[in-house]
């Protein structure tokens, strides 16, 4: 079974270009959370969906970071515009049941970002 | 609040050492849940192992055991005849009761394990 699938795996980007970040989730989970790894912050959730509608996004750090979840098999991360600060690893997540503390989160390969 | 404390940061042994990552996690929950993923150089994050707070057995997967003890509130996590494959980092998590139930995940720093040949 294909497991979180993220693209790209890799951008590079300059300060004040649009950045989109891609995911697709394990078939029939229902909850995805996008994460954000840095070496100050370490891992650090910034929004999560069950069944396609935002639930949390009280981690998103600012204006200029957006979420959708168009369907139950894709979800986009956007930086708009990107700052050198955004440098970090992100990380997609799956979940089979929404809500539920016990359920196990998948993980993506990630997209490592760097912002000139 | 929720926290997870993984006090080593960095541990290097030589392999077929046995080694033990530490974590100590606070929650004022009565039911939750602690995982822990490896991360290696690669950098992806694997699912190793998820525990359930009701649940204090340990638990052994070969070279790999885990010792939950609520009365300390640690999780600790022990290779056994460390291999140079074990390198990478490893993270202890909570399963955050938020609003909603929500399952969010409250990750340690990480300890970043070295095994050298």
């Amino acid at each position: 079974d294909a497991g979180v699938i993220q693209s790209p795996r890799h951008e590079v980007t300059e300060m004040g270009q649009e950045v989109t970040l891609r995911c697709k989730p394990i078939s029939g989970h229902n909850s995805l959370f996008w994460y954000r790894q840095t070496m100050m912050r370490g891992l650090e959730l910034l929004i999560y969906f069950n069944n396609n509608v935002p639930i949390d996004d009280s981690g998103m750090p600012e204006d200029r970071f957006s979420a959708k979840m168009p369907n139950a098999s894709f979800s986009t991360l956007k930086i708009q515009p990107s700052e050198p600060r955004d440098s970090a690893v992100y990380f997609c997540a799956s979940t089979v049941k929404p809500g539920q503390r016990e359920d196990t989160q998948y993980f993506g390969p990630g997209t490592r970002l760097t912002v000139l | 609040a929720q926290k997870v404390t993984q006090a080593q940061t960095e541990i290097s042994v030589v392999e077929k050492e046995d080694v033990t990552l530490d974590c100590v996690y606070e929650t004022r929950d009565t039911t939750y849940y602690l995982f822990w993923y490896k991360q290696p150089p690669s950098g992806e994050l694997v699912f190793l192992i998820r525990r359930n707070s009701f649940d204090e057995q340990n638990e052994i997967s070969g070279r790999y055991s885990w010792n939950f003890q609520k009365s300390t509130s640690s999780f600790n996590f022990t290779i056994t005849a460390s291999q140079v494959v074990d390198s990478a980092v490893y993270f202890c998590a909570l399963s955050e009761d938020g609003s909603g139930n929500t399952g969010k995940l409250i990750f340690g720093q990480g300890t970043t394990l070295q095994v050298k040949p």
